[in-house]
């Protein structure tokens, strides 16, 4: 059974850059997409964007110029980084496998930017 | 962007009964070329990720109870529970994934009459 684990600091002070990590494991990140989703208190679901095993990446165009993604092939991992925070930025972060459903989702981790 | 809308933002039904969620997109998610519709659900219990139920449209997924059900085309979708469980209070949510960005909607909480 594949499962993702998103790791990173907590809590951010604004106009600094958040970092997070999805370690995967029972599953290798060749030949798939894989996502980061994320969630304001409260809020609905926002896609930030995804990347290939390859390093080819597609980001949401709200994002895009604060957001890059990238891949660790040999340790199964992936990556976010989101620059430039607000208190917008505030929420829970997930990650996921996929680039149309998503099928599996790591359990997520709240990042504050305060 | 394709936007996507739900209906009714939330709703309450009693505990084996029917429970039908609306979802509708902004633009057709229906690809002509394979007949397919680029449309997913998702369950969110509180405190937990978003469990995919359904993609394209109507396919159920692996291990997912028969009481779920997809239906739709082109831009409008419904998502029925035939026979509500405890384990059905959540937040649903539908997904296109025609074009990206990838977009969600706003979710509908389904609870407890």
């Amino acid at each position: 059974q594949v499962q993702l684990q998103e790791s990173g600091p907590g809590l951010v002070k604004p106009s600094e850059a958040l970092s997070l990590t999805c370690t995967v494991s029972g599953g290798t990140v060749y030949n798939y997409f894989w996502s980061w989703v994320r969630q304001a208190p409260g809020k609905g679901l926002e896609w930030i964007g995804y990347i290939y095993h390859n390093g080819t990446t597609n980001y949401s165009p709200s994002l895009e110029s604060r957001v890059t993604i990238s891949v660790d092939t040999p340790n199964n991992q992936f990556s976010l980084k989101l620059s430039s925070l607000t208190t917008a930025d505030t929420g829970v972060y997930y990650c996921a496998r996929g680039r149309m459903s998503l099928v599996y989702w790591g359990p997520g981790t709240l990042v504050v930017v305060s | 962007d394709i936007v996507m809308t739900q209906s009714p933002e939330s709703l309450a039904v009693s505990l084996g009964e029917r429970a039908a969620i609306n979802c509708k997109s902004s633009q057709s998610v229906l690809d002509d070329s394979n007949n397919k519709n680029y449309l997913a659900w998702y369950r969110q219990k509180p405190g937990q990720p978003p469990e995919l139920l359904i993609f394209w449209a109507s396919t159920r997924k692996s291990g997912v109870p028969d009481r779920f059900s997809g239906s739709g085309s082109g831009t409008d979708f419904t998502l029925t529970i035939s026979s509500l469980q405890a384990e059905d209070v959540a937040l649903y949510y539908c997904q296109q994934y025609f074009n990206t960005p990838l977009t969600f909607g706003p979710g509908t909480k389904v609870d407890f009459k």
